[in-house]
């Protein structure tokens, strides 16, 4: 069925080093894409998010790429630091006629070692 | 802090116990959401109020029953439970008429089922 799903489940990253988080998504029709992070104790916060028209947007250290030909999101941090370290989802879409139904991807922790 | 205020924090309650969980949001947002959040699932929406009606229950058992007395707002009555209905049960809010589709989530309430 249609779903939105991560590849990897943990990402260890050396402070300082950049962090890459891939997304793939299977609903052709979803025409914007959100990124989530998620410490523990808290719920989702917003960090970043683009429409399918646009292939690439950037915020303060971090880059969403989207490819719409292989169906594909990812999320870029430079520079990671400790307090990047959380849990990060992607989520697409799929409806706004009444309301908007973001759908999640499974999530990606990420440690940041020092 | 995101404007979106859950009570209470930590929820402990037998299956025979009727309890109920509140969301407030003091964004002046028209939509509210509950999405439930296990440790083996993605987030899953449950119920969307758009300006006070329910416009989506995506198949939850009748043993949730949401209310939305106004726009800022949402119950979630619980009643019966079930263990496995353990989870983080996540608000949120987002402002449909200006077209914005990103969702502020308030940081849940952990119901342990008992």
């Amino acid at each position: 069925g249609e779903s939105v799903g991560l590849h990897l489940p943990t990402l260890s990253v050396q402070e300082g080093d950049n962090s890459i988080i891939n997304c793939a998504y299977s609903n052709s029709a979803s025409d914007y894409f959100i990124w989530y992070k998620q410490e523990s104790g808290k719920g989702p916060q917003f960090i970043i998010d683009i429409r399918s028209n646009m292939d690439k947007r950037q915020g303060q250290r971090v880059t969403v790429l989207l490819n719409k030909t292989v169906k594909h999101l990812s999320l870029q941090i430079a520079a990671t630091q400790p307090g990047d370290s959380a849990v990060y989802f992607c989520a697409e879409n799929i409806g706004k006629a009444a309301g908007n139904k973001l759908t999640f991807g499974g999530g990606t922790r990420v440690l940041v070692k020092p | 802090e995101t404007g979106v205020t859950q009570t209470p924090r930590h929820l402990v309650m037998g299956m025979t116990n009727k309890k109920s969980l509140k969301c407030e949001q003091h964004l002046g947002h028209n939509a509210m959401y509950w999405y439930k959040q296990s440790a083996k699932k993605p987030l899953e929406l449950m119920f969307v109020y758009n300006f006070k009606e329910q416009t989506e229950n995506n198949s939850v058992p009748s043993r949730f029953s949401p209310e939305c007395p106004n726009s800022s707002h949402l119950f979630l009555h619980l009643h019966t439970l079930q263990p496995e209905d353990s989870a983080l049960y996540l608000c949120a809010s987002s402002s449909v008429l200006d077209g914005s589709e990103k969702l502020f989530f308030g940081s849940g309430t952990q119901l342990s089922v008992l």
